[in-house]
């Protein structure tokens, strides 16, 4: 079993359109967690961490859910430029202070004119 | 700039070959590793080092050796490269192992084996 899971997707929406994502995390003793945005063929980078009150920034909206082990991503009034890969991200502390990030597959967002 | 980069972005080789994929970063960053991508599968660690001399392993560390004799270059190095580790590969690095620091990832290394 995977320890964090994604729909793949694709998500085609049409600009303007508020999608959501999911992932879900294994490890209940998991520290913290982010959501990196990837464009086509290029390296990944933070969109945003996420904090257990939630929080936003702009148009998305991140959210955590420790009892049932899921975090969201929540996009807002979505644009051409939004499509992209996202990846949920997890922080485990493996032993000692060594950690470890935890990446999902990602979910592809597809935002149509 | 502050950056990660890789070296070479491309490479196309064949079994057996000895290559070596260079990293280097300029933000003085304690930590940095190295993962590869594959389709369906997301990023996977491969090897990861918490500081100079301080190297692990990651989740999938089997046909790969790392270095990390000075703090900005953490080179990849595959001793006898297999098609199974055609893939494309992404060195990163943070400014140290606490829970929130933003790893900064290189663009990329596609690697193919024939």
């Amino acid at each position: 079993r995977k320890e964090v899971e994604q729909d793949p997707g694709p998500f085609n929406v049409p600009e303007g359109a508020t999608v959501a994502f999911n992932c879900t995390y294994s490890n209940s003793a998991s520290q913290s967690f982010f959501w990196y945005r990837q464009d086509c063929r290029k390296e990944p980078k933070l969109l945003m961490s996420v904090y257990s009150s939630g929080n936003e920034d702009g148009r998305f909206t991140a959210q955590l859910n420790r009892a049932s082990q899921y975090i969201s991503l929540l996009i807002r009034d979505s644009k051409l430029s939004d499509s992209a890969t996202y990846l949920c991200v997890v922080n485990d502390l493996v032993s000692g202070s060594a950690r470890q990030l935890t990446f999902g597959s990602g979910t592809q967002l597809t935002v149509l004119p | 700039e502050a950056q990660v980069t890789q070296n070479p972005r491309y490479l196309i080789t064949v079994t057996g070959k000895k290559l070596t994929v260079t990293c280097s970063q300029n933000m003085n960053h304690e930590y940095m590793s190295w993962y590869r991508q594959d389709p369906g599968l997301g990023l996977r660690q491969i090897y990861y080092s918490m500081n100079v001399e301080v190297t692990d392993k990651g989740d999938v560390p089997e046909g790969y050796k790392v270095s990390r004799k000075e703090k900005r270059n953490f080179p990849l190095i595959l001793e006898s490269p297999s098609p199974n580790q055609t893939s494309l590969y992404f060195c990163a690095s943070s400014l140290s192992w606490g829970s929130r620091n933003e790893q900064y990832f290189g663009p990329g290394t596609r690697l193919t084996v024939t």
